[in-house]
């Protein structure tokens, strides 16, 4: 298996620049994925990693170092629709089938 | 429109009595998979299948069971439910890419 681990809260304010990390066993990797999902709903995909470097999609980035087993995620100009939790998933490197997540992290925006 | 779809959404039954949660998806994805999200513990894979006929476990499979005699369809049935598999479910399908599309999720309490 895997043990991921993501802050459990954060907070920060509407406008600002968050990042959320999650770091993970280096053995056993096949790719980090980034979701988020709001309260009650179900998880939407955000980002994908398997290289090293960073991966801008408009107001999110999402980073991956291998070596380090560490990723984090970047989300700038903070809006209100933007609290939500943030999983964070690794993928398997002998079954591209089989994944583990994170516990979440849950950020809550404030005006 | 593309989507996932679960039924119930909601579930209230007794300790032993069968039940059935079913899942269905119109992207004509291969890969399907079933997890279950707890507090605290994140999203966790139960079951997974890689097409008709094709499945495997996750890392909690214990206490349920899957079919996959069809390629849109991938039920979860619990034989004989316990107070421990109270949980939220959520059904997931993604094609050879990597992006999970989840569905909406089934709340199940077991009394």
């Amino acid at each position: 298996g895997q043990n991921i681990d993501q802050p459990t809260e954060m907070t920060a304010t509407e406008g600002a620049i968050v990042q959320i990390n999650c770091t993970y066993q280096t053995s056993g990797f096949n790719g980090l994925f980034w979701y988020q999902q709001h309260a009650g709903e179900a998880p939407t995909f955000l980002s994908y990693n398997v290289l090293d470097g960073l991966e801008e999609k408009g107001r999110f980035s999402s980073f991956l170092s291998r070596s380090k087993g560490y990723s984090y995620l970047l989300l700038k100009e903070l809006q209100m629709k933007d609290s939500a939790s943030y999983l964070c998933a690794v993928r398997d490197r002998n079954n591209f089938n089989k994944f583990y997540f994170g516990s979440g992290t849950k950020l809550n925006v404030k005006p | 429109e593309a989507q996932v779809t679960q039924n119930p959404r909601y579930l209230i039954t007794v300790t032993g009595k069968k039940l059935t949660v079913t899942c269905s998806q119109n992207m004509n994805h291969e890969y399907m998979s079933w997890y279950r999200q707890d507090p605290g513990l994140g999203l966790r894979q139960i079951y997974y299948s890689m097409n008709v006929e094709v499945t495997d476990k996750g890392d909690v499979p214990e206490g349920y069971k899957v079919s996959r005699k069809e390629k849109r369809n991938f039920p979860l049935i619990l034989e004989s439910p316990s107070p421990n598999q109270t949980s939220l479910y959520f059904c997931a399908s993604r094609y050879s890419t990597d992006t999970q599309y989840f569905g909406p999720g089934t709340r199940l309490t077991v009394l």
